[in-house]
């Protein structure tokens, strides 16, 4: 069973820059797996920060970046701001029409 | 301007099977390279993939609750329904629904609100 793995929690100064990764159990993380990123506010649905590894969706601030290290996908944060905090979620697309999540990271901006 | 809006029952008992229904607007589903997924969060916790419906009428699933689950689309309706058998607590959660297309890497790119189910006797 694939199971994609993310940091439980992180906190970054406000103004600071956080890079959250999305990895495998086994094996590595590429862009043929279309890595995509959501934020998620308490009580909100999620939001879709970036697709197909490093494309930001519409109205997203280019503060969020997206791109492969290493053998995971990253999520990095440049100038965080105190709405940035929130649960980040990202989604591996598997190929043949399997889509698996990540455990989700709570970010706190303090 | 696209919306998708989650409706079905609140609460289910137990053994139950639950009837979700997304109805959408701004999509075209006759579009190729379109699909329509739901995903649930139990309170607390993570986002889980259930299923997807492509605008051909493919199925996925997801492998843990495949035999669970049934997907099905009107594009008549612009509905897509989520039938999921043999309810039991732990299926308790929020159940979205969502778009997924092929220029963005099948991400999901629209959410509707979700909509909050419980299993309870």
């Amino acid at each position: 069973q694939t199971v994609v793995t993310q940091e439980p929690s992180f906190s970054v100064s406000p103004g600071g820059t956080v890079t959250l990764t999305c990895g495998l159990s086994s094996g590595s993380v590429s862009t043929s797996d279309f890595p995509s990123w959501y934020q998620q506010t308490p009580g909100q649905a999620p939001r879709t920060l970036i697709y197909s590894t490093d494309s930001r969706s519409s109205g997203v601030p280019d503060r969020f970046s997206g791109s492969i290290l290493g053998n995971k996908a990253a999520l990095t944060i440049t100038g965080a701001q105190a709405d940035d905090e929130s649960d980040y979620y990202c989604v591996l697309y598997m190929g043949s029409g399997l889509w698996v999540f990540g455990g989700g990271t709570k970010l706190t901006v303090l | 301007q696209i919306t998708l809006k989650e409706s079905g029952p609140t609460l289910v008992k137990p053994t139950q099977t639950l009837t979700l229904t997304c109805t959408f607007s701004g999509i075209s589903f006759t579009t190729s390279g379109v699909g329509m997924g739901w995903i649930r969060q139990p309170p607390g916790k993570a986002l889980e993939w259930l299923a997807l419906i492509y605008w051909d009428d493919d199925k996925r699933y997801s492998s843990s609750l495949k035999s669970r689950l049934t997907i099905t689309k009107d594009t008549s309706k612009n509905q897509v329904v989520l039938t999921m058998t043999n309810m039991h607590p732990v299926d308790t959660a929020i159940y979205y629904c969502a778009r997924s297309t092929v220029t963005t890497g099948w991400a999901f790119d629209v959410w509707g609100q979700g909509t909050m189910v419980t299993v309870s006797s």
